[in-house]
């Protein structure tokens, strides 16, 4: 079964600068997608950014940018800029590339961001 | 777009006690899912559709809870009776064409 770690569980940013949430995940196969979701308090989940495990290149949504390692099974997202409204939960999530459709979720991180 | 919409937003109750929540997904969205979210924890899925058959309800614990899609487009979970461990957010969520899930607001259940 896959694993999704986030070893963070609280963050903190001064605003526009930039922080970078850490994931790293387990799995035995090649073919997968990774995301980044944002919970503020309203509890709506949205989706921030996503990358397919075949794609070399790392994502890149505006201010948001993933730093994908395959190897080292790592995907860590970076916040540029950061501004007030980016404070919220963010969960790493991880989707098989097959049929079976399931997300499997991190615990999430906690990301203030400081005035 | 109207996107995935739930009700209620939030609902107290007593242990043993029923409970129901409803979710219309997207538009057009043929894959349905159902999430748990414990406090402090990600969201683990409950079980998914496919139109009106349910694909994967393997997490789903079957003797006090069920759910059903009937006509393929929105959907009941129900928990009877229900249990002070029940306590978290429950969140639906849609799939059209691509992979991307598209989430509604979620349900708080409370169980004093």
């Amino acid at each position: 079964a896959q694993t999704v770690t986030q070893s963070q569980p609280e963050m903190s940013v001064q605003e526009a600068e930039t922080v970078t949430l850490s994931c790293t995940y387990d799995t035995s196969e090649s073919d997968y997608y990774l995301f980044w979701y944002k919970q503020p308090p309203s509890r709506q989940m949205i989706l921030v950014i996503r990358q397919e495990a075949y794609k070399q290149q790392n994502a890149t949504e505006n201010r948001f940018s993933v730093n994908f390692q395959k190897a080292a099974k790592s995907f860590s997202l970076k916040i540029s800029d950061s501004q007030l409204g980016d404070a919220a939960m963010y969960f790493c999530a991880y989707l098989s590339g097959g049929s079976n459709y399931k997300l499997t979720f991190g615990k999430g991180t906690l990301l203030t961001v400081n005035p | 777009e109207a996107g995935v919409v739930q009700s209620p937003r939030y609902k107290i109750i007593e242990k043993k006690q029923p409970v129901a929540f409803w979710c219309n997904p997207i538009s057009g969205h043929n894959t349905l899912y159902w999430y748990r979210q414990n406090l402090g924890q990600g969201p683990e899925l409950l079980i998914r559709y496919e139109n009106e058959e349910a694909v994967d309800d393997s997490q789903l614990p079957k003797d006090r809870f069920s759910a059903e899609r009937l006509k393929g487009v929105d959907s009941t979970l129900k928990i009877q009776p229900a249990e002070l461990g029940d306590s978290a957010v429950y969140l639906c969520a849609s799939t059209g064409v691509s992979n991307e899930q598209f989430f509604g607001p979620g349900t708080r259940l409370t169980v004093l």
